[in-house]
């Protein structure tokens, strides 16, 4: 089944330790990228990458970190985790640049708690 | 900047009734427009997805159209269904380097 796979599902972690929410698609999909979604304020990108070893800043991408040293996998990296980035994280990926020709699939979320 | 604004934010209506979901953009120098789904805690389901070069295109019971230079899309849903309440959110590429945009969403309930 093609889709989009986030681990964990749910997190509840204290401030400054440092975790990685994993991403992975098999579709063979070029384009990935990584959103936070927030009450009011909508989905918002931190990081995509359009393809491996190429990444680029999103809207928001302050304290987050991200590498693509795979097709498939494009992990979301909080180096010192604080109580504002609470919020349901969202990984897309797309078959090329921002989905252009076929659209986005998403993954099922990761809910994140910082304490 | 482009800036994606849906109305209403939430929406409640009895089950069999016709609906429209609007959303409007700034920039009407959109790639696309896509049409998702989102079931609470869930992820997000693509429903349709509409190239610059079309008018509307349509799923079973949706029907989504598009008309760029106005800056607008509606997303038509006949006779609606309790298994349709979930929130719709749009989302348009645009913009020199192609970036994705989303809206807040439209929270639907379909009451039995």
């Amino acid at each position: 089944e093609a889709q989009v796979t986030q681990n964990p599902r749910y997190l509840i972690t204290v401030t400054g330790k440092k975790l990685t929410v994993t991403c992975s698609q098999n579709m063979n999909h070029e384009y990935m990228s990584w959103y936070r979604q927030d009450p009011g304020l909508g989905l918002r990108q931190i990081y995509y990458s359009m393809n491996v070893e190429v990444t680029d800043k999103g809207d928001v991408p302050e304290g987050y970190k991200v590498s693509r040293k795979e097709k498939r996998n494009f992990p979301l990296i909080l180096e010192s985790p604080s109580p504002n980035q609470t919020s349901l994280y969202f990984c897309a990926s797309s078959r090329n640049y921002a989905g252009m020709s076929s659209g986005y699939t998403f993954g099922s979320g990761t809910r994140l708690t910082v304490v | 900047k482009q800036e994606v604004t849906q109305i209403p934010a939430a929406l409640s209506v009895p089950e069999g009734e016709n609906l429209v979901l609007n959303c409007s953009f700034t920039d009407s120098a959109i790639y696309n427009l896509q049409w998702f789904r989102q079931d609470p805690g869930k992820g997000l389901t693509s429903l349709l997805l509409i190239q610059s070069s079309q008018r509307e295109q349509t799923s079973g019971r949706l029907n989504a159209s598009l008309d760029k230079s106005s800056g607008r899309s509606t997303l038509y849903i006949a006779a609606s269904q309790p298994g349709d309440s979930a929130t719709y959110l749009c989302a348009v590429v645009s913009g020199g380097y192609q970036k994705v945009t989303f809206g807040t969403g439209t929270k639907l309930q379909v009451i039995p």
